[in-house]
């Protein structure tokens, strides 16, 4: 199983630019989101999804857009680069069951910087 | 609001053992997760806690007191390999979103 599958691994793009971080899964999880990681901090939830067709704000949504078109792919789309959304991004997915069977599963990680 | 709190860094000497606190206030609560992250890497889980007590595997070990919205993540007989951050993390919004504490960086010192 190849996990969670980020791509890009590296990127970098001018303000005002566009790009999408793509994001695949593999594990048929319900649950994919998600999170930035500025240096030295810890991660925040941009968008989340609990399933193909159904997706939410996190706590940081501004400047991002996300589609759920299938199980397993969850693309992140920026529209309008700007310097503050030069960060770490993880994409993430989750069983919808609770409890220590269920835990998040990360992908390798976007770096991302925006200049 | 949701907000997780753990001290920003604790250091050690191989052999020891650390304990990392967690504090939490979350809207809901589904359990309490501890992730490890090496530098450049990605988080991995490392342990769970959805009732009371103590949960152990292997070298590590998480307890939750959900009365005390509190839970800590121990780690003994240290090695240089668990330098890395160590990050808490609340499942809420029935069950739906994880949330983050800001992270712990241990350094382990031979």
């Amino acid at each position: 199983n190849a996990g969670v599958t980020q791509t890009p691994k590296f990127r970098i793009l001018k303000i005002g630019q566009s790009m999408t971080l793509q994001c695949a899964q593999d594990m048929n999880h319900n649950y994919m989101y998600w999170y930035r990681q500025d240096p030295g901090m810890g991660l925040k939830l941009i968008y989340y999804s609990v399933g193909a067709g159904i997706t939410d704000k996190g706590e940081v949504p501004n400047g991002y857009n996300v589609s759920r078109s299938t199980t397993e792919d969850f693309p992140l789309r920026l529209e309008l680069a700007a310097p503050s959304q030069t960060s770490v991004y993880f994409c993430a997915s989750s069983s919808s069951k609770q409890g220590a069977n269920s835990p998040l599963h990360f992908g390798n990680g976007t770096r991302l910087t925006v200049t | 609001g949701q907000s997780l709190e753990q001290p920003s860094e604790v250091t050690a000497v191989e052999g020891a053992i650390v304990q990392i606190n967690c504090t939490y206030q979350t809207s809901g609560f589904y359990g309490l997760s501890w992730y490890q992250q090496h530098d450049g890497g990605a988080p991995t889980f490392l342990s769970y806690n959805a009732l009371d007590g103590l949960e152990e595997t292997g070298r590590f070990s998480s307890f939750l007191s959900r009365s005390d919205s509190y839970g800590y993540l121990l780690l003994q007989e240290l090695q240089m390999k668990d330098s890395a951050s160590y990050f808490c993390a609340v499942r809420d919004n029935y069950g739906q979103n994880f949330v983050f504490g800001p992270g712990t960086r241990l350094s382990v010192l031979p």
